[in-house]
């Protein structure tokens, strides 16, 4: 069956270093794969999305690369600052429909 | 504009009873999408609609589950026999026409006793 795996445990970096989160699927040929936001008692908010013939894709602070042969996105967000301590999703659509599954997500710290 | 809403922020019930939970997408959002959430996990799916319709309700756990958006719009889940197993947060979220991205609601934390 599909599925997807993210840095299970917290992740903590000190504020100005570059965050990177991982992501990895398995039995899956993704079409698209998104990342999202979620803060505390708060829905997702949605970030970036990269389609299987992009490697790379840019916004402001952040990175995301998309691997297909070794079924991986890394997410890397730059100079993080404390404000970007939140939980990270990442998702991949199903079956190349409409529908997409998420990972569990990263909890990110950035330390002062 | 405003963004997809949802009504109750909070439901707390008995276990064995029905229990209704609301959305309202973004205006002109064609698709809508109800996962389940539970602490510490991603946003599982549950089902999605395109319009009126349902296109993909696989992620319904059993048939004490429905939901319905009779006109396009609103969607509303519903849950028969509540159960402990069913307290999570339920989001809602909404989609342009041919667009990937998706915009969440805050979510209704349902609690079963």
């Amino acid at each position: 069956s599909q599925k997807i795996e993210q840095n299970s445990e917290a992740l903590n970096i000190q504020e100005g270093k570059t965050a990177t989160l991982t992501c990895n699927y398995t039995n899956y040929s993704p079409a698209y794969l998104q990342w999202y936001r979620q803060d505390p008692g708060r829905g997702p908010v949605f970030l970036l999305l990269i389609r299987e013939n992009e490697k790379e894709k840019r916004k402001e602070r952040l990175k995301v690369t998309f691997d297909t042969t070794l079924k991986q996105s890394l997410f890397h967000i730059t100079a993080s600052q404390p404000a970007d301590s939140a939980t990270y999703l990442c998702a991949l659509d199903g079956n190349r429909d409409d529908k997409i599954i998420f990972g569990k997500g990263t909890r990110l710290h950035i330390l002062p | 504009g405003a963004g997809v809403s949802q009504t109750p922020s909070n439901k707390v019930t008995e276990k064995g009873k029905y229990v209704e939970l609301r959305c309202d997408p973004i205006s002109g959002h064609t698709a809508l999408y109800w996962y389940r959430q539970s602490l510490g996990q991603g946003p599982e799916f549950l089902i999605y609609f395109q319009g009126t319709g349902a296109a993909d309700d696989s992620g319904l756990p059993n048939d004490r589950f429905f939901a319905v958006r009779p006109e396009g719009s609103v969607s509303t889940l519903k849950i028969q026999r509540t159960e402990r197993g069913d307290s999570a947060v339920y989001l809602c979220a909404s989609s342009a026409l041919g667009g990937k991205e998706q915009y969440f609601g805050p979510g209704t934390r349902l609690t079963v006793t």
